[in-house]
């Protein structure tokens, strides 16, 4: 079984550029989490989706950010335009916590450098 | 709210010495509780979990977990550490009456193992 599939795994761009970030989900799961992880911060949770709606979306930093769900197996995060600080590691999960604990599946993340 | 402390920031143990990394919860109701490894250059990956059914709990790579309700603490245990050990460890809850998916994360713990 698949796990959560992140792309790219690795993004270097320069400041002011568009950066799109991709997830796709364990099939069945209801749930998906954007976070984002520095050596400052911590993870930070940005996001979250329930059956493709944004529940919670008061981590996001700035307007700058933007996260959608088209569908449940699809979600996207949008930095524009990018800034240095956003350089961090961003990592998609999700969850079905109907069936069971709740714990969260994760992916291998997608490491964003903005130069 | 709902918080969960882990309390050091980095673990330094010798190869085959004891691994114990604290966690403690803030939660009237004993919530579902989490380990998370991430080893460099990963995502988060399920250590073990509590869901009530047993206090001691049982994960991979050796690594067991107990719940005390009376301490709210669900401490990570390894009687022997191993080079392969070293990451960096999050605790995560999940509060009962939040039939969300939303996971608390500690600040993680960052295990070295020194040979």
């Amino acid at each position: 079984d698949a796990g959560v599939i992140q792309s790219p795994r690795h993004e270097v761009t320069e400041m002011g550029q568009e950066v799109t970030l991709r997830c796709k989900p364990i099939s069945g799961h209801d749930y998906l989490f954007w976070y984002r992880q520095t050596m400052m911060r911590g993870l930070e949770l940005l996001i979250y989706f329930n059956n493709n709606v944004p529940i919670d979306d008061s981590g996001m930093p700035e307007d700058r950010f933007s996260a959608k769900m088209p569908n449940a197996s699809f979600s996207t995060l949008k930095i524009q335009p990018s800034e240095p600080r956003d350089s961090a590691v961003y990592f998609c999960a999700s969850s079905f916590p109907g069936r069971d604990t709740g714990e969260l599946f994760f992916g291998e993340g997608s490491r964003l450098t903005v130069l | 709210a709902q918080s969960v402390t882990q309390l050091g920031s980095h673990v330094s143990v010798s190869e085959g010495a004891l691994v114990l990394l604290r966690c403690n919860y803030s939660s009237s109701v004993p919530p579902y509780l989490f380990w998370y490894v991430q080893y460099p250059n990963q995502g988060l990956q399920l250590l073990l979990k509590y869901t009530s059914a047993a206090t001691l709990v049982k994960g991979i790579n050796g690594f067991e977990a107990e719940f005390k309700k009376s301490e709210t603490s669900f401490h990570l245990t390894k009687p022997s550490a191993h080079m392969s050990d070293a990451a960096e460890y999050f605790c995560a809850v999940r509060p009962l009456y939040n039939q969300g998916g939303k996971l608390i994360f500690g600040q993680g713990t960052e295990l070295s193992v020194k040979p």
